[in-house]
């Protein structure tokens, strides 16, 4: 079944203490995204990634640092999480970006919920 | 930078009622997309509108992109209870980034 599959789904966790959210994609999709979702700001876009070894920072990328070593993986980790970065999380994954008049449609794993006390 | 607005943010109506969420972007786009994240969710993909003044119908869910690319609607025809969710616009930028809207959470009483 083709998927985005983010882990864990839920984390409680303390500040400072270093955290990874894993997301892996199984259809090949070149280009993969991280999101958090918070109330009234509806997806804001953290970090984004159009091919292995290609990543680019989103909207709100403070805090947060991603990798693309490999095609169908691309991690989320918060070297020091502070209470501002609980929120939703979700990765995306899309065949390609395309071309600047057809972006291709976005994936979404089930989402992270992560709460730093 | 570029925004992409969305309104309004809830919309609460009778099943049956019709339901429209508008998308306001500040710059030209050259195609928008539509999600729908229903509660507890992740968003899914609706369509894509790529044409200026472009119409698209899904069954009872009609999409209009304006005809300078900056704006773009959502109407659904006669609410019903499975309606309920949370829509979002979004838009690219021309450098990878996908804008999104704050979304217009819709709920619907049987």
């Amino acid at each position: 079944e083709a998927q985005v599959t983010q882990n864990p789904r839920y984390l409680i966790t303390v500040t400072g203490k270093k955290l990874t959210v894993t997301c892996s994609q199984n259809m090949n999709h070149e280009y993969m995204s991280w999101y958090r979702q918070d109330p009234g700001l509806g997806l804001r876009q953290i970090y984004y990634s159009m091919n292995v070894e290609v990543t680019d920072k989103g909207d709100v990328p403070e805090g947060y640092k991603v990798s693309r070593k490999e095609k169908r993986n691309f991690p989320l980790i918060l070297e020091s999480p502070s209470p501002n970065q609980t929120s939703l999380y979700f990765c995306a994954s899309s065949l390609s970006w395309g071309s600047l008049y057809s972006n291709q449609p976005q994936h979404f794993g089930d989402g992270t919920r992560l709460s730093i006390l | 930078g570029q925004q992409v607005m969305q309104i309004p943010q809830y919309q609460h109506v009778q099943e049956g009622e019709d339901f429209t969420t508008y998308c306001n972007s500040s710059t030209t786009l050259s195609n928008i997309q539509w999600y729908k994240q229903r509660p507890g969710g992740h968003p899914v993909f609706l369509i894509q509108l790529v044409k200026s003044g472009e119409v698209k119908k899904q069954k009872r869910l009609t999409f209009q992109f304006g005809e300078a690319k900056k704006n773009s609607s959502l109407h659904i025809t006669a609410t019903q209870t499975t309606d309920v969710g949370t829509y979002f616009c979004a838009g690219p930028s021309n450098t990878g980034k996908l804008i999104f809207g704050q979304g217009t959470t819709l709920q619907v009483k049987p």
